[in-house]
């Protein structure tokens, strides 16, 4: 089983919808990321949490938000989906040991707002 | 202008070729610096960390220069697997947030 676990994997949705994206993992992090992925933008960072009752705000978080209901789910929600919010969402996860600082990827969610 | 630029290509090169790409990044405050590697359709996974003094791990050889704020990431002997995206990863400091670079894609051609 993956440490970083998305669901669902692929969804497509129509505009004006709620749709929520699930991830959990099990590597006892307590950061956790949501991040989208459009051609050619590379990963942008959507919300953070560094621990259960932490919640930022990342560099596009309108449109969006999240919910840490525990150390190891953190949740994506699109209140209202629009066609410009289809992308690839990932969830990751975070550890960092002295200066050095690695990323877990989930294995992404294809999201389709039509 | 973006926080971490890269090119995006794609560098297509043939089996056995030597490819490097370059990456800047704008907060000269940054502190920590990455390469992860991402197949099509696939989750990013980190290939590499840059230190300040350079480091190579086989045929990959990364290396930072702060004073013109740029990484980069050299392969030697290209081989097919190595056909894949190659993101640059900054961050102010261990334990901060991730910024991406919009990747670079290399196809790796027999």
């Amino acid at each position: 089983d993956a440490d970083v676990t998305q669901t669902p994997r692929n969804r497509i949705t129509k505009t004006g919808k709620r749709i929520m994206l699930e991830c959990s993992q099990t590597k006892g992090h307590d950061r956790m990321y949501w991040y989208r992925q459009d051609p050619g933008l590379g990963l942008r960072l959507i919300y953070y949490s560094f621990d259960v009752k932490d919640i930022n705000k990342g560099e596009i978080s309108d449109g969006y938000s999240v919910s840490r209901q525990a150390q190891a789910k953190f949740s994506l929600s699109l209140e209202s989906a629009i066609p410009n919010q289809t992308a690839l969402y990932f969830c990751a996860t975070s550890d960092t040991t002295g200066d050095y600082t690695e990323a877990f990827f989930g294995q992404g969610t294809r999201l389709t707002v039509v | 202008r973006k926080e971490v630029e890269q090119d995006p290509g794609p560098f297509n090169v043939p089996e056995g070729a030597t490819v490097a790409f370059n990456c800047t990044y704008s907060n000269s405050a940054s502190q920590s610096f990455f390469w992860y590697r991402q197949d099509c359709r696939k989750e990013p996974k980190l290939l590499m960390s840059v230190y300040s003094s350079g480091n190579e791990d086989g045929r990959f050889t990364a290396q930072l220069n702060r004073a013109s704020q740029y990484i980069s990431l050299l392969i030697r002997d290209s081989k097919l697997s190595d056909s894949a995206t190659y993101l640059c990863v900054v961050s102010l400091s261990a334990g901060n947030m991730l910024t991406f670079g919009g990747g670079t894609r290399l196809m790796v051609k027999p």
